[in-house]
């Protein structure tokens, strides 16, 4: 069955690095999403992208995030300079249509230091 | 702008035992999703519900939907220990709107 794939799974960084998160999404998906999850609460949507640009973003995704699709297969968010509270679980979803169930990623676990 | 709530936040079950997972919404939505998550694991889906009545069961789980109330409601029937979990609604909010709002989730521990 076709999954959502995420790398690393885990990523230690220093307060101000750059990080790239990867996602390859289910392949016939068209729509792509980013979310966290801060460690015990709720999950929060940051973007969603559809045709080579950004359909919606939260207030949460601001210039210090971005999200590149380089190629046919694989799905970036970078986040510019990581600050502590950008530590949480990150989870790359997929879907066929913006209607459709989104399939998620198992997560990157990021932790800013 | 859109809240999504549910309740109880946190539930211990004995196996056997019948429960019910409530998730209200605040405005109105186009379609309501519920998600399972177990710990340190991803979200996997588990139901979609589009329209007013609509009702989806997979095995000891029921969800159904009521657009009028804002309310969507998960059933657990004759809980057993596999279904310990975190259950998530998520609600997108009625428009040409791709973001899911997500409830805090309820804990469920389910006990011999």
């Amino acid at each position: 069955e076709p999954e959502v794939t995420q790398t690393p799974s885990h990523q230690v960084t220093q307060m101000g690095q750059e990080v790239i998160l990867r996602c390859v999404p289910i392949s016939n998906h068209l729509y792509f999403y980013w979310y966290r999850q801060i460690l015990g609460q709720k999950v929060e949507f940051l973007v969603s992208f559809y045709n080579n640009e950004i359909s919606e973003k939260s207030e949460i995704f601001d210039d210090q995030f971005s999200v590149e699709r380089p190629d046919g297969s694989n799905f970036t968010l970078k986040i510019r300079s990581t600050k502590l509270e950008d530590s949480a679980m990150y989870f790359c979803a997929s879907s066929e249509d913006w209607q459709e169930t989104q399939y998620f990623g198992p997560g990157t676990r990021l932790l800013v230091l | 702008e859109l809240k999504v709530e549910q309740n109880p936040l946190f539930l211990s079950m004995q196996e056997g035992k019948n429960y019910t997972i409530y998730c209200n919404y605040s405005t109105t939505s186009d379609r309501l999703y519920w998600y399972r998550q177990d710990p340190g694991k991803s979200l996997e889906s588990l139901f979609v519900l589009l329209s007013n009545g609509a009702v989806k069961q997979e095995g000891r789980l029921m969800a159904s939907l009521d657009t009028k109330a804002r309310l969507s409601t998960l059933h657990i029937t004759a809980a057993v220990h596999d279904l310990s979990a975190t259950y998530f609604c998520a609600v997108v909010a009625a428009g040409n709107n791709r973001k899911l709002i997500w409830g805090l989730g309820t804990s469920l521990a389910v006990n011999p």
